[in-house]
């Protein structure tokens, strides 16, 4: 079975560091998501990609947090410098754009 | 504003008690209906799309259904297995695969 993989699964680190998350989406996907969970805000949409080129990044705050998809097996999400209230489970899926989405299984990011 | 919104926020079953949850959405153009099951530290999973009106899925102990205002998610003599997060997410007509969840209904199923 094909899978979206997430490295690293926890990340603990301290405020003003930088974080970097990766994604290999499943090949043959056309589009790529970054997703955050919380318990209060749920599953939020932070930013997308089809066929590599960003669609949408209005929800991530653009003076810490950027995405890239250098080539077609990666996906990368970096925050810096980081925050508490950034502490929360990213999740990237891949997926096709008829709106089927195959997730990851996240990177739990704590920052103290 | 676009909204879905999944009722109840959590649902205890026992075993064998079947229940609906439900999903209600306002978008300008209904592309597709999706629903996706989490369990506890892992990624949601795709388990249905539907698209129009009186469409309906089944897998298992699943059925889900669709009107034009909102969708029933069906568990039917549940067991524990079935226990875990039910998201429902709407596609817009143009957004080129985006989604938008709901908040989820946490479904526990005690034997």
């Amino acid at each position: 079975d094909a899978r979206v993989t997430q490295t690293p699964r926890d990340k603990v680190t301290e405020m003003g560091q930088e974080v970097t998350m990766r994604c290999q989406p499943i090949l043959g996907h056309n589009t790529v998501f970054w997703y955050r969970q919380t318990m209060m805000q749920g599953l939020e949409l932070l930013a997308y990609f089809r066929n590599r080129a960003p669609l949408d990044d209005s929800g991530m705050p653009k003076d810490r947090f950027s995405a890239e998809m250098p080539d077609a097996t990666l996906a990368t999400l970096k925050i810096q410098p980081s925050e508490p209230r950034d502490s929360a489970v990213y999740f990237c899926a891949s997926g096709f754009s008829d709106g089927r989405q195959y997730f990851g299984p996240g990177t739990r990011l704590t920052v103290t | 504003e676009d909204q879905v919104t999944q009722s109840p926020e959590a649902l205890r079953l026992q075993e064998g008690e079947s229940s609906s949850l439900n999903c209600s959405y306002t978008v300008s153009g209904l592309r597709g209906l999706f629903w996706y099951r989490q369990d506890p530290g892992k990624g949601p999973e795709f388990l249905f799309t539907l698209y129009s009106a009186g469409e309906e899925k089944e897998k298992e102990r699943l059925k889900a259904t669709l009107t034009k205002k909102e969708s029933f998610l069906h568990i039917t003599a549940p067991k524990p297995e079935d226990s875990a997060t039910y998201l429902c997410a709407v596609q817009e007509e143009g957004s080129w695969g985006k989604l938008q969840f709901g908040a989820g209904t946490q479904v526990v199923v005690t034997p």
